[in-house]
């Protein structure tokens, strides 16, 4: 069955600096990755998609990577602020494989001042 | 506003105690699901349903049981079945289409504890 793994289980960086979280999956790659927010004790929120056919994708600050070769997904976080310090979690839509949304364990993301 | 309510936010049950997390959504969405969400790991799927008065089970479904007699509405109910219930438990809705670009919306979730 289809595993991911995220970097790691926490990450601290500093006050405007780049954030990069790293999404990797063992089997056939889906053809949408989703990554998604969720902030502590509150559901999960949707940041943003990815096709299997695109290779980048931006929204405002936010980038996300897809290399179905490495099996990769990059979620980067730009001029990051204490704001988005949450828990990042990466989900592969394998709804096309009769199968559901795959989630990985997340990572936790701390921007410091 | 369009969106997932579920309730309670907190529950406590005792050991043997059946409880049901309620969940409904306003959003014209076909597909709803449960998760749970334990420390240190990924979602995992309880059970999901496509459409009215039909749902699947998930990787967990043991002692769980759903319903969906309407569109909106999607009720967990954990069993005393379940051997270890305390959790964090997300309902969340999606379109269900031949494209599959639906993301899932989610409910701010319910924290049942097994005292």
């Amino acid at each position: 069955s289809q595993k991911i793994e995220q970097n790691s289980e926490a990450l601290n960086i500093q006050e405007g600096k780049t954030a990069t979280l790293t999404c990797n999956y063992t089997n056939y790659s889906p053809a949408y990755l989703q990554w998604y927010r969720q902030d502590p004790g509150r559901g999960p929120v949707f940041l943003l998609l990815i096709r299997e056919n695109e290779k980048e994708k931006r929204k405002e600050r936010l980038k996300v990577t897809f290399d179905t070769t490495l099996k990769q997904s990059l979620f980067h976080i730009t001029a990051s602020q204490p704001a988005d310090s949450a828990t990042y979690l990466c989900a592969l839509d394998m709804r096309n494989y009769g199968q559901n949304f795959v989630f990985g364990p997340g990572t936790r993301l701390s921007v410091l001042p | 506003d369009g969106g997932i309510t579920q309730s309670p936010k907190y529950l406590f049950r005792k050991e043997g105690q059946n409880v049901t997390l309620s969940c409904e959504q306003n959003l014209n969405h076909d597909a709803m699901y449960w998760y749970r969400q334990d420390p240190g790991q990924g979602l995992r799927l309880i059970y999901y349903s496509q459409i009215v008065n039909d749902f699947q089970k998930g990787d967990i479904a043991e002692g769980y049981s759903v319903s969906r007699e309407k569109k909106e509405s999607f009720p967990l109910t954990v069993t005393s079945a379940q051997k270890n219930p305390t959790a964090f438990y997300l309902c969340a809705s999606s379109m269900w289409t031949g494209l599959n670009t639906g993301e899932l919306f989610f409910g701010e979730g319910s924290r049942l504890t097994v005292l």
